[in-house]
């Protein structure tokens, strides 16, 4: 099996935009997965298919993909984005989920 | 819109089983999604754990494999988590999900989520 990378924080002020990115040799074949989790709360999913939103999710979220890496991208950061972001793909067979290890995002 | 609520024994001895359930309110489990459990270590990432259909057989994380078994419970609309042989690493929160795949499984998408239980491991 293969591991997804995170780096464990980010920090960005108000109104900026945030980059989180997830590294994985297995992500130039598998599509990529975001999510948010706040303090007590289940995760919820802000990304699926590399680069689609759930319905409901703001369209400052949106994700990309290049080769072995994909990027959260958060524009126009609020104190509100504050929170654990975790990237998940799949194994090579499709058949089990991978998560990365979060990234603590600060505003 | 429909909501799942897991459910069991907070505390369980090292070397015994854990057992949790998932249940649905709000309306009945889309019999097109998977129940999935994924769980989340005190300070750690998260861990698919597995999932099962109900017609075709569960699929499991290769690391719990030989531990774990995910059944339904299709009349009383609810799905079981149970692990064997269980240690302090076995200490988490278990959350359940209701997923539904797209393409043959190509890609997937979250309809719900349970708020998670904690589970501890201790003597």
């Amino acid at each position: 099996s293969y591991e997804l990378t995170q780096a464990p924080s980010v920090s960005v002020s108000p109104g900026q935009t945030a980059r989180i990115t997830c590294s994985g040799d297995g992500l130039s074949k598998q599509y990529a997965y975001w999510y948010q989790q706040k303090p007590g709360q289940a995760p919820l999913l802000v990304i699926y298919k590399d680069n689609e939103r759930p319905s409901g999710i703001p369209e400052r979220f949106s994700g990309s993909s290049s080769g072995t890496t994909v990027t959260l991208t958060i524009s126009e950061v609020r104190a509100e984005d504050e929170a654990d972001y975790h990237c998940q793909s799949t194994d090579s067979s499709g058949s089990y989920w991978i998560f990365g290890g979060g990234t603590k995002l600060t505003v | 819109q429909v909501q799942l609520q897991e459910s069991g024994p907070g505390l369980v001895k090292p070397s015994g089983t854990l057992s949790l359930t998932c249940a649905v309110s709000g309306g009945s489990f889309r019999k097109t999604n998977w129940w999935t459990w994924v769980r989340q270590t005190p300070g750690q990432g998260l861990q698919w754990i597995g999932e099962v259909f109900h017609s075709a057989s569960a699929v499991y994380n290769p690391s719990l494999k030989s531990r774990v078994t995910i059944s339904l419970d299709n009349p009383n609309n609810q799905s079981s988590l149970r692990l064997t042989s269980v240690t302090a690493a076995d200490t988490a929160i278990y959350y359940c999900a209701s997923v539904h795949y797209f393409d043959s499984g190509a890609y997937f998408q979250i309809d719900s989520w349970g708020q998670g239980t904690l589970v501890t491991v201790s003597s």
